[in-house]
């Protein structure tokens, strides 16, 4: 069974500094696909950044990336000039290939809070 | 496009009584997704349908909960004579069901169960 771990519960950052949110994982597959959630308080969960395991090439969404380190199974979040309306839980996820698996395996989440 | 639509957002009940929750996914979306997620946790996994065809349940999914997805619009979750373990926040999600895998799943605001 694939498992995710998110091995810092908490963390902080001032308000347009940089920040790194680091998530391992573990599974046999060699084809899989990797998520960033973003759940503000009180809010709904939403896709922060997506990751396909054949592609070598590091996602990126504006002030999201990641760095992508299929070797070590290793799916970290870098967040750039930090805003504060980052703050919010971050859950990374797994996903199996077409024909395997529909479900999300999730992280504990981490805590990102965003100092003015 | 709506988003995805939960009913109710918060439900007390005792313990040993029946609740029942409703999901709306996003307008032609053919993959709906239930998870719960309690306090300090990522979301688990619990069962997902294609159209109405309920085909992944996890082990977690007890013989007191129950889904059903009947004209494969609407979901329903119960939960059958409710234990305090239960409490926890119910997430639905639904994805367009076109492409396994990377698809983007889609998350509704949650149903938070309390039972005293």
């Amino acid at each position: 069974a694939q498992t995710v771990t998110q091995s810092q519960p908490e963390m902080s950052v001032q308000e347009a500094e940089t920040v790194t949110l680091s998530c391992t994982y573990d599974t046999s597959e060699s084809d899989y696909y990797l998520f960033w959630y973003k759940q503000p308080p009180s809010r709904q969960m939403i896709l922060v950044i997506r990751q396909e395991a054949y592609k070598q090439q590091n996602a990126t969404e504006n002030r999201f990336s990641v760095n992508f380190q299929k070797a070590a199974k290793s799916f970290s979040l870098k967040i750039s000039d930090s805003q504060l309306g980052d703050a919010a839980m971050y859950f990374c996820a797994y996903r199996s290939p077409q024909g395997g698996s529909e479900k999300l395996v999730f992280g504990k989440g981490m805590k990102l809070t965003v100092n003015p | 496009d709506t988003g995805v639509s939960q009913d109710p957002r918060h439900k007390i009940t005792k313990r040993g009584q029946n609740v029942t929750f409703r999901c709306d996914p996003i307008s032609e979306h053919n993959r709906l997704y239930w998870y719960r997620q309690t306090l300090g946790q990522g979301p688990e996994f619990l069962t997902y349908f294609q159209n109405e065809a309920q085909l992944e349940k996890s082990r977690l999914l007890s013989d007191r909960f129950s889904a059903e997805r009947p004209k494969g619009s609407f979901s329903t979750l119960e939960i059958q004579r409710t234990e305090q373990g239960d409490s926890a926040m119910y997430l639905c999600a639904s994805s367009p069901g076109q492409v396994s895998g990377k698809e983007t799943q889609y998350f509704g605001p949650g149903t938070r169960l309390l039972v005293l």
